[in-house]
């Protein structure tokens, strides 16, 4: 079992919807982070969390510490937003700098 | 444009050349990190530097030469290396060990 787990993996959306996406992680963290990676390589990291809500225009992050989840939600989808949403945990202590990362969530938005 | 500057962007490379991978920024972060990354697959780590220092080895095969020669600069010495190899590799940059990461736009290498 992945130390971090996505889901879904792939997602299709028509413009304007609300999309979520979740992240599951096995691990005691120091902090998660979105990424975001559109064809061709170039990752944006869109939010880096350790509790609570983060929101950034479109974008919302969310995560429950207890519960060990964090979601991602784009609200009015767009289709620039088509791209792989990548989950990734910070783990702390003597592996300080090393991010742990889920397999990704393929978006694709129609328009 | 990113603010972590990746060249170059593409590299053919034979098994038995030596080449070298560059990365640089200039936001005063103090970490530099170089990633391996597979078509359809997520970013696998291989090094850290934290103050020019590595910090950071994910057990890489010695083919991978990693280098900081000063705090803008990571560079990735490249020696026979084998078609496995074949990757884009990223280079990522933060204020510190606790902070985002700003990622490069990568070199994708493709090994002969």
């Amino acid at each position: 079992k992945n130390e971090v787990e996505q889901s879904p993996q792939n997602l299709t959306a028509q413009e304007g919807e609300f999309i979520t996406i979740n992240c599951s992680y096995s691990v005691g963290i120091s902090a998660l982070h979105w990424l975001q990676q559109h064809p061709g390589g170039g990752i944006v990291s869109l939010f880096m969390l350790s509790s609570g809500k983060k929101k950034h225009g479109r974008l919302i992050a969310t995560i429950n510490i207890q519960e060990k989840h964090s979601s991602l939600h784009i609200t009015a989808s767009h289709p620039r937003d088509s791209a792989v949403y990548i989950c990734a945990v910070g783990v702390g202590g003597t592996s300080y700098g090393k991010l742990t990362f889920g397999q990704g969530t393929i978006l694709t938005v129609h328009p | 444009d990113t603010e972590v500057t990746q060249t170059p962007k593409h590299l053919v490379m034979g098994m038995t050349n030596k080449k070298s991978l560059k990365c640089e920024q200039h936001m005063g972060h103090r970490a530099m990190y170089w990633y391996k990354q597979k078509a359809k697959k997520p970013p696998e780590l291989m090094f850290v530097y934290s103050y020019e220092k590595l910090s950071i080895n994910e057990s890489v095969p010695s083919r991978f030469s990693p280098e900081c020669p000063n705090s803008s600069l990571l560079n990735l010495h490249l020696h026979a290396l084998q078609p496995e190899d074949s990757a884009l590799y990223l280079c990522a940059s933060s204020q510190g060990i606790y902070q985002p990461q700003h990622f490069g736009d990568g070199t994708r290498l493709s090994i002969l």
